[in-house]
Protein backbone atom coordinates (compact mmCIF):
# COMPACT_ATOMS: atom_id res chain seq x y z
CA UNK A 1 0.00 0.00 0.00
CA UNK A 2 1.34 3.41 -0.84
CA UNK A 3 2.13 5.54 2.04
CA UNK A 4 3.52 8.85 2.99
CA UNK A 5 4.40 9.75 6.39
CA UNK A 6 5.94 13.17 7.00
CA UNK A 7 7.59 14.41 10.15
CA UNK A 8 9.56 17.03 11.76
CA UNK A 9 7.15 19.69 12.23
CA UNK A 10 7.04 21.73 15.37
CA UNK A 11 6.63 24.77 16.85
CA UNK A 12 9.88 27.48 15.90
CA UNK A 13 11.04 30.70 16.45
CA UNK A 14 11.76 33.20 13.34
CA UNK A 15 15.30 32.78 12.36
CA UNK A 16 15.73 29.29 13.24
CA UNK A 17 15.53 26.02 10.88
CA UNK A 18 13.73 22.67 10.51
CA UNK A 19 14.15 19.82 9.07
CA UNK A 20 11.17 18.01 7.50
CA UNK A 21 11.22 14.00 6.32
CA UNK A 22 8.69 12.25 3.77
CA UNK A 23 8.87 8.49 4.38
CA UNK A 24 7.85 6.57 1.67
CA UNK A 25 6.47 3.17 1.59
CA UNK A 26 4.56 0.90 -0.53
CA UNK A 27 6.06 1.45 -4.40
CA UNK A 28 9.41 2.67 -6.06
CA UNK A 29 10.49 5.72 -4.39
CA UNK A 30 12.97 6.13 -6.72
CA UNK A 31 11.05 6.17 -9.91
CA UNK A 32 9.46 9.58 -9.06
CA UNK A 33 9.13 12.98 -8.81
CA UNK A 34 8.68 14.28 -5.03
CA UNK A 35 7.25 17.53 -4.27
CA UNK A 36 6.27 20.11 -1.19
CA UNK A 37 2.99 21.60 -0.77
CA UNK A 38 2.05 23.85 2.42
CA UNK A 39 -1.29 24.84 3.51
CA UNK A 40 -1.22 28.04 5.85
CA UNK A 41 -3.99 27.81 8.29
CA UNK A 42 -7.43 28.32 6.72
CA UNK A 43 -5.73 28.99 3.63
CA UNK A 44 -5.45 26.96 -0.20
CA UNK A 45 -2.30 25.03 -0.98
CA UNK A 46 0.73 26.59 -1.96
CA UNK A 47 3.56 24.61 -4.19
CA UNK A 48 6.60 24.70 -2.30
CA UNK A 49 9.50 22.39 -3.97
CA UNK A 50 9.95 19.71 -6.19
CA UNK A 51 12.56 17.39 -6.88
CA UNK A 52 13.32 14.67 -9.88
CA UNK A 53 13.50 10.97 -9.56
CA UNK A 54 17.28 11.01 -9.09
CA UNK A 55 17.69 14.34 -7.66
CA UNK A 56 19.21 15.90 -10.43
CA UNK A 57 16.74 18.75 -10.97
CA UNK A 58 15.11 20.96 -8.11
CA UNK A 59 12.68 23.67 -8.51
CA UNK A 60 11.25 26.47 -5.84
CA UNK A 61 8.71 28.85 -4.90
CA UNK A 62 9.63 32.12 -5.05
CA UNK A 63 8.36 32.59 -1.00
CA UNK A 64 11.29 30.02 -0.10
CA UNK A 65 13.90 30.25 -2.81
CA UNK A 66 17.45 30.31 -1.15
CA UNK A 67 15.70 29.49 2.43
CA UNK A 68 14.65 26.06 1.53
CA UNK A 69 16.16 22.94 0.44
CA UNK A 70 15.13 20.05 -1.21
CA UNK A 71 16.76 16.63 -1.17
CA UNK A 72 15.77 13.01 -1.31
CA UNK A 73 17.89 9.83 0.07
CA UNK A 74 16.29 6.94 -2.59
CA UNK A 75 18.42 4.51 -0.45
CA UNK A 76 16.10 5.12 2.75
CA UNK A 77 13.12 5.95 0.63
CA UNK A 78 12.98 9.16 2.64
CA UNK A 79 11.90 12.97 1.32
CA UNK A 80 13.39 16.22 2.85
CA UNK A 81 12.65 19.58 3.15
CA UNK A 82 15.84 21.89 4.89
CA UNK A 83 13.61 24.95 5.99
CA UNK A 84 16.17 28.08 7.40
CA UNK A 85 15.39 31.31 8.20
CA UNK A 86 11.84 30.36 9.12
CA UNK A 87 9.60 33.16 9.52
CA UNK A 88 5.90 33.60 10.75
CA UNK A 89 4.69 33.53 7.30
CA UNK A 90 5.99 29.90 6.87
CA UNK A 91 3.38 28.35 9.31
CA UNK A 92 1.57 26.09 7.47
CA UNK A 93 0.69 22.25 7.20
CA UNK A 94 3.52 20.63 5.04
CA UNK A 95 2.60 17.86 2.92
CA UNK A 96 4.85 16.06 0.62
CA UNK A 97 3.28 14.61 -2.83
CA UNK A 98 4.21 12.08 -4.92
CA UNK A 99 4.22 12.37 -8.81
CA UNK A 100 1.90 10.19 -10.86
CA UNK A 101 4.53 9.16 -13.03
CA UNK A 102 8.60 9.61 -13.23
CA UNK A 103 8.40 12.87 -14.39
CA UNK A 104 8.10 16.06 -12.71
CA UNK A 105 5.46 17.76 -14.45
CA UNK A 106 3.08 15.25 -13.79
CA UNK A 107 -0.14 15.62 -11.08
CA UNK A 108 0.78 14.55 -7.69
CA UNK A 109 -1.40 11.31 -7.17
CA UNK A 110 -0.69 10.56 -3.74
CA UNK A 111 -0.24 12.96 -0.56
CA UNK A 112 0.78 12.20 3.41
CA UNK A 113 -1.20 13.15 6.13
CA UNK A 114 1.24 16.61 6.84
CA UNK A 115 2.91 17.81 9.62
CA UNK A 116 2.32 21.05 11.30
CA UNK A 117 4.93 23.77 11.21
CA UNK A 118 4.22 26.96 13.51
CA UNK A 119 7.05 30.06 13.63
CA UNK A 120 5.79 32.20 16.48
CA UNK A 121 8.48 33.78 19.08
CA UNK B 1 3.59 32.13 -13.41
CA UNK B 2 0.05 30.67 -14.44
CA UNK B 3 -2.55 32.33 -11.89
CA UNK B 4 -5.16 30.03 -11.52
CA UNK B 5 -9.35 31.36 -10.65
CA UNK B 6 -11.48 29.90 -9.50
CA UNK B 7 -15.28 30.82 -8.83
CA UNK B 8 -17.58 30.26 -6.94
CA UNK B 9 -15.47 30.42 -4.09
CA UNK B 10 -18.50 28.80 -2.56
CA UNK B 11 -21.29 26.74 -3.71
CA UNK B 12 -24.39 26.04 -1.58
CA UNK B 13 -26.24 22.85 -2.67
CA UNK B 14 -28.10 20.06 -1.82
CA UNK B 15 -27.28 16.29 -1.80
CA UNK B 16 -28.33 14.79 -5.18
CA UNK B 17 -28.09 18.32 -7.21
CA UNK B 18 -25.33 19.04 -9.80
CA UNK B 19 -22.02 21.11 -9.30
CA UNK B 20 -20.62 23.04 -11.76
CA UNK B 21 -16.84 24.40 -10.68
CA UNK B 22 -14.43 26.46 -12.90
CA UNK B 23 -11.10 27.22 -13.09
CA UNK B 24 -9.65 29.80 -15.60
CA UNK B 25 -6.01 30.31 -16.16
CA UNK B 26 -4.45 33.49 -16.80
CA UNK B 27 -2.57 32.10 -19.82
CA UNK B 28 -2.78 28.67 -21.77
CA UNK B 29 -2.15 25.83 -19.73
CA UNK B 30 0.16 23.36 -21.14
CA UNK B 31 -0.77 20.14 -23.00
CA UNK B 32 -4.00 20.69 -20.68
CA UNK B 33 -1.97 19.82 -17.96
CA UNK B 34 -4.60 20.80 -15.15
CA UNK B 35 -5.92 19.19 -12.36
CA UNK B 36 -8.58 18.72 -9.68
CA UNK B 37 -8.21 17.89 -6.08
CA UNK B 38 -10.68 17.59 -3.07
CA UNK B 39 -9.84 18.21 -0.10
CA UNK B 40 -12.03 17.41 2.95
CA UNK B 41 -11.20 19.39 6.45
CA UNK B 42 -8.76 17.66 8.18
CA UNK B 43 -7.37 15.63 5.30
CA UNK B 44 -5.05 15.65 2.88
CA UNK B 45 -5.91 16.89 -0.86
CA UNK B 46 -7.14 13.79 -2.95
CA UNK B 47 -6.76 13.51 -6.77
CA UNK B 48 -9.99 13.85 -8.40
CA UNK B 49 -8.86 14.44 -12.17
CA UNK B 50 -5.83 15.28 -14.29
CA UNK B 51 -5.32 16.12 -17.85
CA UNK B 52 -8.31 17.79 -17.87
CA UNK B 53 -10.71 15.16 -18.22
CA UNK B 54 -9.12 11.86 -16.91
CA UNK B 55 -10.38 10.32 -13.51
CA UNK B 56 -8.23 9.43 -11.70
CA UNK B 57 -7.89 5.74 -10.11
CA UNK B 58 -10.97 4.91 -8.04
CA UNK B 59 -12.84 8.29 -8.64
CA UNK B 60 -16.59 7.56 -9.35
CA UNK B 61 -18.19 8.48 -12.64
CA UNK B 62 -20.00 11.34 -11.30
CA UNK B 63 -16.78 13.21 -11.49
CA UNK B 64 -16.15 14.95 -14.64
CA UNK B 65 -13.84 17.21 -16.04
CA UNK B 66 -13.42 18.87 -19.21
CA UNK B 67 -12.19 22.49 -20.38
CA UNK B 68 -9.31 23.05 -22.51
CA UNK B 69 -6.67 26.40 -22.85
CA UNK B 70 -7.54 28.65 -20.08
CA UNK B 71 -11.01 27.64 -19.26
CA UNK B 72 -11.88 24.24 -17.63
CA UNK B 73 -14.92 22.95 -15.09
CA UNK B 74 -15.42 20.15 -12.92
CA UNK B 75 -18.65 18.46 -12.45
CA UNK B 76 -20.25 16.74 -9.98
CA UNK B 77 -23.23 15.01 -11.36
CA UNK B 78 -25.19 14.26 -8.35
CA UNK B 79 -23.66 15.17 -5.22
CA UNK B 80 -23.37 12.92 -2.59
CA UNK B 81 -23.11 13.50 1.24
CA UNK B 82 -18.84 12.61 0.94
CA UNK B 83 -18.65 15.12 -1.57
CA UNK B 84 -18.88 18.69 0.57
CA UNK B 85 -15.32 19.81 0.77
CA UNK B 86 -13.26 22.07 -0.80
CA UNK B 87 -11.89 21.69 -4.52
CA UNK B 88 -8.61 22.63 -5.98
CA UNK B 89 -7.73 23.33 -9.76
CA UNK B 90 -3.46 22.89 -10.37
CA UNK B 91 -1.37 23.53 -13.24
CA UNK B 92 1.63 20.97 -13.55
CA UNK B 93 2.76 21.52 -16.44
CA UNK B 94 5.45 24.29 -15.86
CA UNK B 95 7.18 25.71 -12.61
CA UNK B 96 6.18 27.18 -10.38
CA UNK B 97 3.19 24.79 -9.91
CA UNK B 98 -0.23 26.80 -8.78
CA UNK B 99 -3.12 26.09 -7.53
CA UNK B 100 -6.47 27.83 -7.78
CA UNK B 101 -8.22 29.57 -4.31
CA UNK B 102 -10.55 27.03 -3.90
CA UNK B 103 -14.18 26.90 -4.41
CA UNK B 104 -16.10 25.32 -0.81
CA UNK B 105 -19.63 22.99 -2.23
CA UNK B 106 -21.41 22.93 0.99
CA UNK B 107 -24.58 21.82 2.09
CA UNK B 108 -27.67 23.89 1.42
Amino acid sequence: QVQLVESGGGVVQPGTSLRLSCAASGFSFSSYGMHWVRQAPGKGLEWVAVISYDGSKKYYADSVKGRFTISRDNSKNTLFLQMNSLRPEDTAVYYCAKTRGGNIADVFDMWGQGTRVTVSS
Amino acid sequence: ETVLTQSPGTLSLSPGERATLSCRASQSVNSNYLAWYQQIPGQAPRLLIYGASSRATGIPDRFSGSGSGTDFTLTISRLEPEDFAVYYCQQYGSSPWTFGQGTKVEIK
